[in-house]
């Protein structure tokens, strides 16, 4: 596609139950990076991806939450048994290299999560 | 650890003034810095990104940036305010690449208002 896409763009979720946020990379990008935006916030680092291996998750906030790129495209960030504190944008992005560095970025427009 | 402090959560300038957003960075290696906007409902969009040639950085849609060592700053500038400028502005820092993983930390943003 012409960007990076994340659907669904709005979830609203009972406390408790389980979330699955889709993140589709620009076509042929290698990395892949999620990140959280708090209310009022900037975003936050959560775990990177180059192609399908998950090669960073220091900034997963507990053991709900788990993400995944089986084949090297397309993601998936699951929470489960969400929580109040996990209201917040998830903001995809890819790049297309992963031996160059201050490669650019792009962002998704992001899935606001809104967890009553 | 890297950091970046956004200084001014608000700022609003007249139409035709100029726009300084300023942002400060703490790092214990030479950084890699980075200014993002985010129009309402969209995604992250890269502005410029300074890399260590040269100390000004010319941007898109008007622009810049300067990077300071000795005051650790990288306020962004533009001579002349737009409508078009009002929107989410954000710092961020990388000081490591990592096999791809280019994890940006992020400011708390700031918030453009343009005054007709």
């Amino acid at each position: 596609g012409a960007g990076v896409s994340q659907s669904p763009r709005y979830k609203v979720a009972k406390r408790g139950q389980d979330v699955a946020l889709r993140c589709d990379p620009i076509s042929g990008h290698v990395s892949l990076f999620w990140y959280q935006q708090a209310l009022g916030q900037g975003p936050e680092f959560l775990t990177y991806f180059q192609n399908e291996a998950q090669l960073d998750k220091s900034g997963l906030p507990s053991d709900r939450f788990f993400a995944e790129r089986p084949e090297g495209s397309v993601s998936t960030l699951k929470i489960q048994r969400t929580q109040q504190e996990d209201s917040a944008v998830y903001l995809c992005a890819s790049s297309s290299r992963s031996d160059r560095a201050h490669t650019e970025a792009f962002f998704g427009q992001g899935t606001r999560l809104t967890v009553v | 650890a890297q950091s970046v402090t956004q200084l001014g959560s608000h700022v609003s300038v007249s139409e035709g003034a100029l726009v300084l957003l300023r942002c400060n960075y703490s790092s214990s290696v030479p950084p890699y810095l980075f200014w993002y906007v985010q129009y309402p409902n969209q995604g992250l969009q890269l502005l410029l990104k300074y890399t260590s040639a040269a100390t000004l950085v010319k941007g898109i849609n008007g622009f810049e940036a300067e990077f300071k060592k000795s005051e650790t700053s990288f306020h962004l500038t533009k001579p002349s305010a737009h409508m078009s400028d009002a929107a989410e502005y954000f710092c961020a820092v990388s000081e490591e690449f990592n096999f791809g993983n280019e994890k940006l930390t992020f400011g708390t943003g700031t918030r453009l208002t343009i005054i007709p």
